[in-house]
């Protein structure tokens, strides 16, 4: 089944450290992006990318980090410089950035900062 | 900044009830609507993506319409049953955006009971 996947589903995080949050898609989808939730609020976006080894940022990039070496893998670092990470991340892919085309998402990560 | 909103926060019908929810943008700024349903524990769904004013999409029991020219889009559920319970995001792609590039709205959280 095609489709993408995320790991961990739940992540503990000790302040200070880094953590990296896993995406893969076997779609064959150019495009990739990561995705924060916060209750309360609408998905915002933190990175994305439209092509292998390139990237950019959100809306809320900041004490974040990503890297698109492979088509089908968009792994997000959540540094010690985010100031509040406990949130839930969503990682999402499309096919390409012609016509409005849906986006597919993952299942998730939820990030805990203890 | 784009604002998307959407209305009502939450909705509690009973199994069989039709309901419809809001989803508002700025109609200066439009490109395309994407509306999701996210069920709990699982990954946001498509349900329609809508580009033309007067569009009117189906899929079994939901629909939705799209009004570019006031800024506004309804998603109506006919009869609805348990199964539809969740949270219905809807997105907008503005002008210049790319495809992943959506804001989105807090969401309609409905609740269905039998």
């Amino acid at each position: 089944d095609g489709g993408i996947t995320q790991s961990p589903k739940y992540l503990f995080r000790k302040e200070g450290q880094n953590v990296t949050l896993s995406c893969e898609q076997n779609l064959n989808h150019d495009a990739m992006y990561w995705y924060r939730q916060d209750p309360g609020q609408g998905l915002r976006l933190i990175y994305y990318s439209q092509i292998v080894n390139d990237f950019q940022k959100g809306d809320i990039a900041e004490g974040y980090s990503v890297s698109r070496e492979k088509k089908e893998s968009f792994p997000l670092t959540v540094t010690s410089a985010q100031k509040n990470p406990t949130a839930f991340y969503l990682c999402a892919s499309i096919k390409g950035q012609g016509a409005p085309d849906t986006q597919y998402f993952g299942p998730g990560t939820r990030l805990t900062v203890l | 900044i784009l604002n998307v909103e959407q209305s009502p926060q939450s909705l509690h019908v009973q199994e069989g009830d039709s309901t419809n929810f809001t989803c508002s943008f700025p109609s200066s700024n439009f490109y395309a609507l994407h509306w999701y349903r996210w069920e709990t524990a699982k990954s946001p769904e498509a349900l329609f993506v809508m580009t033309l004013n007067g569009d009117e999409k189906k899929k079994g029991r939901i629909s939705a319409t799209l009004n570019t020219k006031e800024g506004y889009s309804y998603l109506y559920i006919k009869g609805s049953q348990p199964e539809d319970s969740a949270t219905y995001l809807c997105a907008l792609r503005g002008v210049g955006g790319s495809q992943g590039n959506l804001i989105f709205g807090k969401g309609t959280k409905l609740s269905v009971k039998p």
